[in-house]
């Protein structure tokens, strides 16, 4: 199966960066999205690689590395706004759907 | 311009009961996409239409089904309500059949509780 991982839970302080990782195995994508979801709402769309590098939308980047298997999310200047679960997902052409991670939840602390 | 709208917000079962849960897609977009988020398990999916066709279905028993209207909108039916499916699911849409660049936008959820 197609398996994505990221870490459960992440801390970070007002004002600083912080780098959200994800990784999966190298056969299955060939497009890899980011959504942030506060609790209760719905996830809404980041950002999303289809190339390797890193791909830049104000505070939040995101990077990819096809051979690696590889992802971040990248968020500078963090508000108190950012706490919330922001999921990894990977696509694919064809009849195949998105296949999500189990999301990483951010708490931005004072 | 509305974005994906689900309804109901919340809904309250019995084991064995059916339910209902409707999504409306944005204007335009003919693919709609259902998931299930259980605590802990991340979005599952379930079902994926597209043109009016069930196009594909993730790993869930027979009695979760839906359907896709002329106007995109669509349905999703669970029968033989266990408890287990007490969870929020969670309606998206996207432009045609799906791709790898093809970006899927989500409705709120519905919050389906089982007793």
């Amino acid at each position: 199966g197609q398996n994505i991982d990221q870490p459960t839970e992440m801390t970070a302080t007002e004002g600083a960066i912080v780098q959200i990782n994800c990784t999966y195995q190298t056969s299955g994508f060939n497009g890899l999205f980011w959504y942030q979801q506060h609790a209760g709402e719905a996830p809404t769309f980041l950002s999303y690689n289809v190339l390797d590098g890193l791909e830049e939308k104000g505070r939040f980047s995101s990077f990819l590395s096809r051979s690696k298997g590889y992802s971040y999310l990248l968020l500078k200047e963090l508000q108190m706004k950012d706490s919330a679960s922001y999921l990894c997902a990977g696509g694919t052409s064809g009849n195949t759907p998105l296949v999500f991670g189990k999301g990483t939840r951010l708490s931005v602390i004072a | 311009e509305a974005g994906v709208t689900q309804s109901p917000t919340h809904l309250i079962k019995t084991r064995g009961q059916q339910a209902t849960l409707r999504c409306s897609p944005i204007s335009g977009h003919t693919s709609v996409y259902w998931y299930q988020q259980a605590l802990g398990l991340g979005l599952q999916f379930l079902l994926w239409y597209d043109e009016g066709e069930e196009r594909n279905r993730g790993n869930f028993p027979p009695r979760f089904s839906g359907r896709q209207f002329p106007n995109y909108s669509s349905e999703l039916n669970v029968n033989a309500l266990e408890l287990e499916d007490s969870a929020l699911y969670l309606c998206a849409s996207s432009l045609r059949a799906f791709t790898a660049k093809n970006i899927q936008y989500f409705g709120a959820g519905t919050r389906l509780s089982v007793l």
